[in-house]
Protein backbone atom coordinates (compact mmCIF):
# COMPACT_ATOMS: atom_id res chain seq x y z
CA UNK A 1 0.00 0.00 0.00
CA UNK A 2 1.63 3.39 -1.16
CA UNK A 3 1.12 5.85 1.54
CA UNK A 4 2.97 8.23 -0.42
CA UNK A 5 1.79 9.15 -4.07
CA UNK A 6 3.50 11.28 -6.72
CA UNK A 7 0.65 10.73 -9.65
CA UNK A 8 2.88 12.82 -12.20
CA UNK A 9 5.36 11.04 -13.49
CA UNK A 10 6.75 13.45 -15.39
CA UNK A 11 6.81 17.34 -15.53
CA UNK A 12 8.61 19.64 -18.46
CA UNK A 13 9.54 22.91 -17.87
CA UNK A 14 11.26 26.06 -19.58
CA UNK A 15 14.36 27.23 -17.99
CA UNK A 16 13.66 30.56 -16.11
CA UNK A 17 9.77 29.47 -15.01
CA UNK A 18 8.55 27.58 -12.08
CA UNK A 19 8.41 24.22 -11.27
CA UNK A 20 5.88 22.29 -9.15
CA UNK A 21 5.66 19.31 -8.05
CA UNK A 22 3.26 17.32 -5.84
CA UNK A 23 2.62 14.53 -3.35
CA UNK A 24 0.28 13.16 -1.66
CA UNK A 25 0.05 11.12 1.57
CA UNK A 26 -2.58 8.56 3.55
CA UNK A 27 -1.12 7.99 6.93
CA UNK A 28 -1.80 11.07 9.14
CA UNK A 29 0.93 9.78 11.44
CA UNK A 30 3.47 11.06 9.16
CA UNK A 31 5.51 14.18 11.01
CA UNK A 32 8.42 15.10 9.11
CA UNK A 33 8.42 15.47 4.97
CA UNK A 34 11.61 15.76 2.71
CA UNK A 35 12.41 16.38 -0.93
CA UNK A 36 15.42 14.32 -2.68
CA UNK A 37 16.77 14.71 -6.18
CA UNK A 38 17.89 11.69 -8.19
CA UNK A 39 20.33 11.58 -10.97
CA UNK A 40 21.06 7.92 -12.76
CA UNK A 41 23.22 6.08 -10.78
CA UNK A 42 23.77 8.00 -7.94
CA UNK A 43 21.64 7.82 -4.43
CA UNK A 44 19.37 10.34 -3.82
CA UNK A 45 20.45 13.90 -2.63
CA UNK A 46 18.35 15.34 0.17
CA UNK A 47 17.28 18.67 -1.12
CA UNK A 48 14.88 20.09 1.84
CA UNK A 49 12.41 19.35 4.66
CA UNK A 50 9.34 20.46 6.56
CA UNK A 51 7.73 19.05 9.45
CA UNK A 52 4.22 19.22 9.89
CA UNK A 53 3.99 22.37 12.74
CA UNK A 54 4.75 24.42 9.99
CA UNK A 55 3.09 24.99 6.34
CA UNK A 56 6.09 26.52 4.57
CA UNK A 57 9.92 25.86 4.11
CA UNK A 58 12.48 27.96 2.16
CA UNK A 59 15.96 27.45 0.79
CA UNK A 60 17.14 29.17 -1.77
CA UNK A 61 15.42 28.42 -4.82
CA UNK A 62 13.62 25.57 -3.39
CA UNK A 63 10.64 25.91 -1.32
CA UNK A 64 8.27 22.99 0.16
CA UNK A 65 4.34 23.88 1.11
CA UNK A 66 2.39 21.92 3.40
CA UNK A 67 -1.22 21.68 3.72
CA UNK A 68 -2.21 18.82 6.31
CA UNK A 69 -5.46 19.15 6.29
CA UNK A 70 -5.32 18.12 2.50
CA UNK A 71 -2.66 15.57 3.04
CA UNK A 72 -0.31 17.22 0.26
CA UNK A 73 3.16 18.58 -0.29
CA UNK A 74 4.81 20.82 -2.93
CA UNK A 75 8.05 21.26 -3.97
CA UNK A 76 8.81 25.22 -5.76
CA UNK A 77 11.50 25.37 -7.93
CA UNK A 78 12.17 29.29 -8.89
CA UNK A 79 13.82 29.86 -11.27
CA UNK A 80 14.14 26.72 -12.54
CA UNK A 81 17.62 25.54 -14.25
CA UNK A 82 18.81 22.61 -16.63
CA UNK A 83 20.78 21.47 -13.94
CA UNK A 84 17.19 20.81 -11.86
CA UNK A 85 16.53 17.79 -14.64
CA UNK A 86 16.66 14.72 -12.16
CA UNK A 87 13.80 12.62 -10.50
CA UNK A 88 12.14 13.92 -7.17
CA UNK A 89 11.21 12.13 -4.68
CA UNK A 90 9.20 13.30 -2.05
CA UNK A 91 9.44 11.26 1.27
CA UNK A 92 8.10 11.10 4.56
CA UNK A 93 8.71 9.88 8.22
CA UNK A 94 6.41 8.89 11.26
CA UNK A 95 8.48 10.30 14.06
CA UNK A 96 6.62 8.89 16.76
CA UNK A 97 6.47 4.89 15.93
CA UNK A 98 8.74 4.00 12.70
CA UNK A 99 11.53 6.43 13.21
CA UNK A 100 14.65 5.53 11.16
CA UNK A 101 12.27 4.44 8.06
CA UNK A 102 11.05 6.70 5.14
CA UNK A 103 8.21 6.48 3.15
CA UNK A 104 8.71 7.34 -0.72
CA UNK A 105 7.02 8.41 -3.55
CA UNK A 106 7.45 7.00 -6.98
CA UNK A 107 8.87 10.13 -8.45
CA UNK A 108 8.95 12.58 -10.88
CA UNK A 109 11.20 13.30 -13.80
CA UNK A 110 11.60 16.90 -14.03
CA UNK A 111 12.76 18.22 -17.38
CA UNK A 112 13.66 21.66 -17.39
CA UNK A 113 14.93 22.62 -20.93
CA UNK A 114 16.18 25.68 -22.73
CA UNK B 1 33.24 15.70 5.43
CA UNK B 2 32.89 12.98 3.51
CA UNK B 3 29.44 11.32 2.35
CA UNK B 4 28.20 7.88 2.39
CA UNK B 5 29.90 5.03 1.15
CA UNK B 6 29.22 1.64 -0.15
CA UNK B 7 30.97 -1.20 -1.55
CA UNK B 8 31.12 -2.76 -3.79
CA UNK B 9 29.35 -0.29 -6.37
CA UNK B 10 28.39 -3.10 -8.89
CA UNK B 11 27.88 -6.72 -8.45
CA UNK B 12 27.04 -9.61 -10.61
CA UNK B 13 25.80 -13.24 -8.80
CA UNK B 14 23.95 -16.29 -9.58
CA UNK B 15 21.01 -17.66 -8.48
CA UNK B 16 21.20 -19.43 -5.24
CA UNK B 17 24.67 -17.43 -4.05
CA UNK B 18 24.88 -15.00 -1.42
CA UNK B 19 25.91 -11.27 -1.20
CA UNK B 20 27.18 -8.85 1.57
CA UNK B 21 27.23 -5.42 0.51
CA UNK B 22 29.10 -3.09 3.06
CA UNK B 23 27.74 0.53 3.97
CA UNK B 24 30.01 3.81 5.97
CA UNK B 25 27.64 5.98 7.27
CA UNK B 26 29.26 9.88 7.82
CA UNK B 27 31.07 10.34 10.36
CA UNK B 28 29.51 10.99 13.31
CA UNK B 29 25.98 9.57 12.30
CA UNK B 30 24.51 6.62 14.19
CA UNK B 31 21.13 5.54 12.01
CA UNK B 32 21.94 3.49 9.17
CA UNK B 33 18.99 2.62 7.05
CA UNK B 34 19.28 0.41 4.04
CA UNK B 35 16.60 0.82 0.85
CA UNK B 36 16.05 -1.50 -2.15
CA UNK B 37 15.61 0.75 -5.54
CA UNK B 38 13.63 -1.44 -8.27
CA UNK B 39 11.70 -0.06 -11.32
CA UNK B 40 8.84 -1.45 -10.42
CA UNK B 41 8.94 -0.78 -6.41
CA UNK B 42 10.22 2.23 -6.09
CA UNK B 43 12.17 2.69 -3.25
CA UNK B 44 11.35 0.01 -0.51
CA UNK B 45 13.03 0.33 3.38
CA UNK B 46 14.79 -2.69 4.00
CA UNK B 47 15.48 -1.94 7.79
CA UNK B 48 17.35 0.62 9.92
CA UNK B 49 20.00 -0.03 12.30
CA UNK B 50 20.51 2.16 15.86
CA UNK B 51 23.44 1.84 18.05
CA UNK B 52 24.44 -1.71 17.17
CA UNK B 53 20.84 -3.04 17.20
CA UNK B 54 18.31 -3.37 14.34
CA UNK B 55 14.92 -1.11 15.34
CA UNK B 56 13.29 -1.00 12.01
CA UNK B 57 11.96 -3.82 9.51
CA UNK B 58 10.87 -3.22 6.46
CA UNK B 59 8.54 -6.19 4.72
CA UNK B 60 11.41 -8.62 3.40
CA UNK B 61 12.01 -12.00 3.36
CA UNK B 62 13.96 -13.47 6.38
CA UNK B 63 16.84 -14.19 3.45
CA UNK B 64 17.51 -10.72 4.02
CA UNK B 65 19.51 -9.50 7.20
CA UNK B 66 22.03 -7.23 8.28
CA UNK B 67 23.93 -5.74 10.87
CA UNK B 68 25.82 -2.42 12.39
CA UNK B 69 29.45 -2.27 14.63
CA UNK B 70 30.59 -0.10 16.98
CA UNK B 71 32.19 2.17 14.64
CA UNK B 72 28.46 2.52 13.18
CA UNK B 73 29.52 1.01 9.39
CA UNK B 74 26.94 -1.23 8.69
CA UNK B 75 26.78 -4.78 6.55
CA UNK B 76 23.27 -5.87 4.56
CA UNK B 77 23.51 -9.86 3.85
CA UNK B 78 21.35 -11.16 1.14
CA UNK B 79 21.20 -15.46 1.00
CA UNK B 80 20.18 -17.22 -1.58
CA UNK B 81 19.91 -15.06 -4.26
CA UNK B 82 16.86 -15.25 -6.57
CA UNK B 83 16.39 -12.96 -9.75
CA UNK B 84 13.99 -10.76 -8.79
CA UNK B 85 16.56 -9.41 -5.51
CA UNK B 86 18.21 -7.59 -8.62
CA UNK B 87 18.25 -3.77 -7.70
CA UNK B 88 20.07 -0.82 -6.92
CA UNK B 89 20.58 -1.50 -2.94
CA UNK B 90 20.88 2.22 -1.03
CA UNK B 91 22.39 2.90 2.27
CA UNK B 92 21.79 6.05 4.29
CA UNK B 93 22.85 7.61 7.63
CA UNK B 94 21.14 10.27 9.62
CA UNK B 95 22.64 11.81 12.76
CA UNK B 96 20.48 10.40 14.97
CA UNK B 97 16.92 7.96 13.91
CA UNK B 98 14.47 11.13 13.14
CA UNK B 99 15.32 13.48 10.60
CA UNK B 100 16.89 13.85 6.95
CA UNK B 101 18.88 10.64 5.82
CA UNK B 102 21.90 11.20 3.62
CA UNK B 103 22.23 8.33 1.20
CA UNK B 104 25.21 6.64 -0.56
CA UNK B 105 25.77 6.05 -3.89
CA UNK B 106 24.15 2.47 -4.01
CA UNK B 107 25.37 -0.98 -5.03
CA UNK B 108 23.67 -2.40 -8.24
CA UNK B 109 23.58 -5.60 -8.00
CA UNK B 110 22.80 -8.15 -10.98
CA UNK B 111 21.42 -11.63 -9.98
CA UNK B 112 21.52 -13.69 -13.25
Amino acid sequence: DQQVKQNSPSLSVQEGRISILNCDYTNSMFDYFLWYKKYPAEGPTFLISISSIKDKNEDGRFTVFLNKSAKHLSLHIVPSQPGDSAVYFCAAQDRGSTLGRLYFGRGTQLTVWP
Amino acid sequence: KAGVTQTPRYLIKTRGQQVTLSCSPISGHRSVSWYQQTPGQGLQFLFEYFSETQRNKGNFPGRFSGRQFSNSRSEMNVSTLELGDSALYLCASSLERAGEQYFGPGTRLTVT
